[in-house]
């Protein structure tokens, strides 16, 4: 399988401030998608990155918050604006990769922590 | 309707014991549907997938049940190892969709 990267692994944060997450994935892809997940919690899906095009945000998440960057088919970045504590959290990038199209596979995730 | 239930929230097995994790759905237009495997501090990894044309899939000491009519599929860990101890989450999804519905998660402890 690829492998997806991110940067910074973990970080804290003063509230207020910005923080933007890098993703890399080893090839090309035409998706990439990005995460939430609260401690002890599920993944809730933020938005969709096609190159070339606007993000998709879900529903709760808006681009104003959470903008989004697909400059190519192997990279992304998600930038947390804004920070409160309540944006501690962390965050996954994913990608469809493989033989089957649904099949996504996930960074390693950004442990963000805003105080 | 595009919710995945997910139980047990924890399960706790001994080492050599299987360990049963049950996913059920609502949404009988979902076709794809992988469990993943997440250890502290990383993200989820792929585990084992599977469409609903087959009843069974087996990988290694991993097993998926799949039960159309009751809408529900399973992962069945046989031969539990310390080793497994991590959170699994169930997932699915509609072809071309590339939207993902996934449960609540089973964090499972396999004592030594």
């Amino acid at each position: 399988s690829a492998v997806i990267s991110q940067k910074p692994s973990r970080d804290i944060c003063q509230r207020g401030t910005s923080l933007t997450i890098q993703c890399q994935v080893d090839s090309q892809v035409t998706m990439m998608f990005w995460y939430r997940q609260q401690p002890g919690q599920s993944l809730t899906l933020i938005a969709t990155a096609n190159q070339g095009s606007e993000a998709t945000y879900e529903s709760g998440f808006v681009i104003d918050k959470f903008p989004i960057s697909r400059p190519n088919l192997t990279f992304s970045t998600l930038t947390v604006s804004n920070m409160s504590p309540e944006d501690s959290s962390i965050y996954l990038c994913s990608a469809n990769l493989g033989l089957a199209e649904e099949t996504q596979y996930f960074g390693p995730g950004t442990r963000l922590l805003v105080l | 309707q595009q919710q995945v239930k997910q139980s047990p929230q924890s399960l706790i097995v001994q080492k050599g014991g299987i360990s049963i994790i049950n996913c059920a759905y609502e949404n009988t237009a979902f076709d794809y549907f992988p469990w993943y495997q997440q250890f502290p501090g990383k993200g989820p990894a792929l585990l084992i997938a599977i469409r609903p044309d087959v009843s069974e899939k087996k990988e290694g000491r991993f097993t998926i049940s799949f039960n159309k009519s009751a809408k529900q599929f399973s992962l069945h860990i046989m031969d539990s190892q310390p080793g497994d101890s991590a959170t699994y989450f169930c997932a699915a999804i509609t072809s071309g969709t590339y939207k993902y519905i996934f449960g609540t998660g089973t964090r499972l402890k396999v004592l030594a």
